[in-house]
């Protein structure tokens, strides 16, 4: 089993769109959560960190559900913009190595 | 002013080569890392410095040498270059896993492809 996986996708949808993406994580020892953006051959942007209580920027809603291993990704009213790959990143036990999922092709359609 | 910069944007090369790349950062950031991302675009890390110190190494082939002449500077030098080199090789930054917030700031990348 992967460390972090992601389902590859791609997730197409329309514009104005709410989607959902799903991360799971194998090690219960994980203590850091994010999502990062990467646009087409481009370096990968923090999206925003995962805390335990969940948290909200905008349009984007990340989730952390300890007890099934899993953090979610909500994008709301999706955008042209928003056409691009996610990635799931885990920081186990406050390491130095950070273990990225493959990541999810989003692309929003006209 | 670019956070973290990597020279070159760009390097082809001939197997068997040796080759460097540079990464900078103007964060004040204590750690530094190296990443590759291959052609199915998964990202893996394969070296995290702290302070000048490696921290981990991640079963990355002795062909590959990082060195950190300062906490600003990261370079990664390849030996002896093979055809399964060929990536993105991304540096990143950040104030570390013990930092309130650790966000990692990453470089343009640098597309080796090895002839």
């Amino acid at each position: 089993r992967k460390e972090v996986e992601q389902d590859p996708g791609p997730f197409n949808v329309p514009e104005g769109a709410t989607v959902a993406f799903n991360c799971t994580y194998s090690n219960s020892a994980s203590q850091s959560f994010f999502w990062y953006r990467q646009d087409c051959r481009k370096e990968p942007k923090l999206l925003m960190s995962v805390y335990s209580s969940g948290n909200e920027d905008g349009r984007f809603t990340a989730q952390l559900n300890r007890a099934s291993q899993y953090i979610s990704l909500l994008i709301r009213d999706s955008k042209l913009s928003d056409s691009a790959t996610y990635l799931c990143v885990v920081n186990n036990q406050g390491t130095y190595k950070y273990i990225f999922g493959t990541g999810t092709r989003l692309k929003v359609l006209a | 002013d670019t956070a973290v910069s990597q020279t070159p944007k760009y390097l082809v090369t001939q197997m068997g080569n040796d080759k460097s790349i540079k990464c900078e950062q103007n964060l004040g950031h204590d750690t530094m890392y190296w990443y590759k991302q291959d052609s199915k675009k998964f990202l893996k890390i394969m070296f995290s410095y702290n302070n000048k110190e490696l921290i981990i190494n991640e079963t990355v082939p002795n062909r590959f040498s990082p060195k950190s002449p300062d906490k600003a500077h990261l370079n990664l030098h390849i030996n002896s270059l093979e055809l399964g080199d060929s990536a993105v090789y991304f540096c990143a930054s950040s104030h570390g896993p013990t930092a309130m917030t650790d966000t990692q700031y990453f470089g343009p990348g640098t597309r080796l492809t090895v002839l």
